[in-house]
C-alpha cells in the first residue's frame, strides 16, 4: 500500500527546543516537499526535494531546516521554535513521467509551540 | 495581491447538483494545474493534473483550465454527501514536482 507516514502526530513543545519530524514513503519517490497548513491560508510550501541530496526552498523556508540522506526520508528540523510556527503540517511525495502524476500526502503532524 | 485566489466559501449545495469550484490566478508561467480534496483532519488527496489549457475528466469530475483568462474550474457532477470536503487547487509553472502554490480552498457541503 502506498503510504506516506509523519511522525510525530501531535507535539506540544515551547519555544527555543529543537524539533524533528520525520516523513517516510515507500513509492520509492523522487520528489519529496513539506507544506505547513494554516486557517485562511492554504497549503504553504516549505521545503522541496527533487533527490538524494537535492533541495530547495519553498515558499516560507525561514525557521526551518530539511535534509534528504536518502530516497526515502526527508526529515523537517525547527533548530529553534517559535509561536509562529504553530501550524499543521505535511510532507508529500510526488512522481512524474510524462503526463503522468501522483502525489500522496502524509496524515499530518499538529505542532504547538509556546 | 496573492498568487492564487480561491472563494473561500462555505459552498453548500443538494444532493445530485453540479458543482463549480474555481480559482484565479496572476501568474502567466503557471502551466501545470492540480485540485486536491481535502476531508477534515486529513491530508490532502490529489484529485486532477492537467497541463496547460484545456479539459480533463476522470468519472464525475472535469477540470478545465483557461490560460488566457488565468482562470481553471473543477466540476462536480452528480454530488454526493461523500463529496464533502475542502478543495483546494494548485499550481506551478515549471514541473509538478518543483514549487507548488495553493490557494486557500472551498468548503463544499453536499445536503442528502
Amino acid at each position: 500500500e502506498a503510504q506516506v507516514t509523519q511522525n510525530p502526530r501531535y507535539l506540544i513543545t515551547v519555544t527555543g527546543k529543537k524539533l524533528t519530524v520525520t516523513c517516510s514513503q515507500n513509492m520509492n519517490h523522487e520528489y519529496m516537499s513539506w507544506y505547513r497548513q494554516d486557517p485562511g491560508l492554504g497549503l504553504r510550501q516549505i521545503y522541496y526535494s527533487m533527490n538524494v541530496e537535492v533541495t530547495d526552498k519553498g515558499d516560507v523556508p525561514e525557521g526551518y531546516k530539511v535534509s534528504r540522506k536518502e530516497k526515502r526520508n526527508f526529515p523537517l528540523i525547527l533548530e529553534s521554535p517559535s509561536p509562529n510556527q504553530t501550524s499543521l503540517y505535511f510532507c508529500a511525495s510526488s512522481f512524474e513521467a510524462g503526463s503522468s502524476y501522483e502525489q500522496y500526502f502524509g496524515p499530518g503532524t499538529r505542532l504547538t509551540v509556546t | 495581491q496573492k498568487e492564487v485566489e480561491q472563494d473561500p466559501g462555505p459552498l453548500s449545495v443538494p444532493e445530485g447538483a453540479i458543482v463549480s469550484l474555481n480559482c484565479t490566478y496572476s501568474n502567466s508561467a503557471f502551466q501545470y494545474f492540480m485540485w486536491y480534496r481535502q476531508y477534515s483532519r486529513k491530508g490532502p488527496e490529489l484529485l486532477m493534473y492537467t497541463y496547460s489549457s484545456g479539459n480533463k475528466e476522470d468519472g464525475r469530475f472535469t477540470a478545465q483550465v483557461d490560460k488566457s483568462s488565468k482562470y481553471i474550474s473543477l466540476f462536480i457532477r452528480d454530488s454526493q454527501p461523500s463529496d464533502s470536503a475542502t478543495y483546494l487547487c494548485a499550481m506551478t509553472p515549471y514541473s509538478s514536482a518543483s514549487k507548488i502554490i495553493f490557494g486557500s480552498g472551498t468548503r463544499l457541503s453536499i445536503r442528502p
